[in-house]
């Protein structure tokens, strides 16, 4: 299948830091990404689409402020959690749909953020 | 709401076949059935999708009710590794649209 890399895999940061995670379509061109946080034990809750050249559609109760969300490519989208708290704490995860070829969409393999 | 319905866990023989059961009684005309599957701290994994006719890979069958309101994903000869939160969701024709996530089913095979 079509591969999606995430960067970083971890990451550790103090409270009021802001952190960007990058999502990329290594084989593939995404016109679409999606990005979900996953609390332990539950499952992927969606938070945004993203969208190549235009601005990303929030899920209701998500602040867009707050999870600044840039798609400048048809390969890379990033997610910035600005002035992190530990309750944004979580696993983030990305997903890319293909431009052409089948109707699958394809994970990365998540960012685990902790914040002190 | 993740429109779909899915028992929350079940148990399964090494080399026996997994058989996961979905409820997506309001599915649209349009939309087709998307199984996925996590194993612990990773990304979720695309098995199969579809519309109306039962589909085959070299991972799984996923084998769609006439009605379409329902549907069974089939793990044929269930290994250890096979153990993970499976999750049955939908989306739209168009190739684009997101996918919400149910609570999914943890399938534990077991020796």
């Amino acid at each position: 299948g079509a591969v999606v890399s995430q960067h970083p895999s971890w990451v550790i940061c103090k409270s009021g830091t802001s952190v960007k995670i990058e999502c990329r379509s290594l084989d593939f061109q995404a016109t679409t990404m999606f990005w979900y946080r996953q609390f332990p034990k539950q499952s992927l809750m969606l938070m945004a689409t993203s969208n190549e050249g235009s601005k990303a559609t929030y899920e209701q109760g998500v602040e867009k402020d707050k999870f600044l969300i840039n798609h400048a490519s048809l390969t890379l989208s990033t997610l910035t959690v600005t002035s992190a708290h530990p309750e944004d704490s979580s696993f983030y995860i990305c997903s890319a749909d293909r431009v052409q070829g089948g109707n699958e969409q394809f994970f990365g393999p998540g960012t685990r953020l902790t914040v002190l | 709401d993740a429109k779909t319905t899915q028992p929350t866990s079940m148990d399964c023989a090494e080399g026996r076949a997994a058989n996961l059961p979905c409820n997506h009684s309001t599915i649209s005309g349009n939309e087709y059935v998307y199984w996925y599957r996590q194993i612990h701290s990773q990304g979720p994994q695309y098995i199969i999708h579809g519309l109306k006719n039962n589909e085959t890979n070299e991972m799984a069958s996923l084998i769609i009710t006439e009605d379409r309101k329902s549907s069974t994903l089939i793990l044929p000869h269930a290994t250890l590794r096979d153990t993970a939160v499976y999750y049955c969701t939908r989306r739209g024709s168009s190739n684009t649209g997101k996918l919400i996530f149910g609570q999914g089913t943890t399938l534990q095979v077991k020796p």
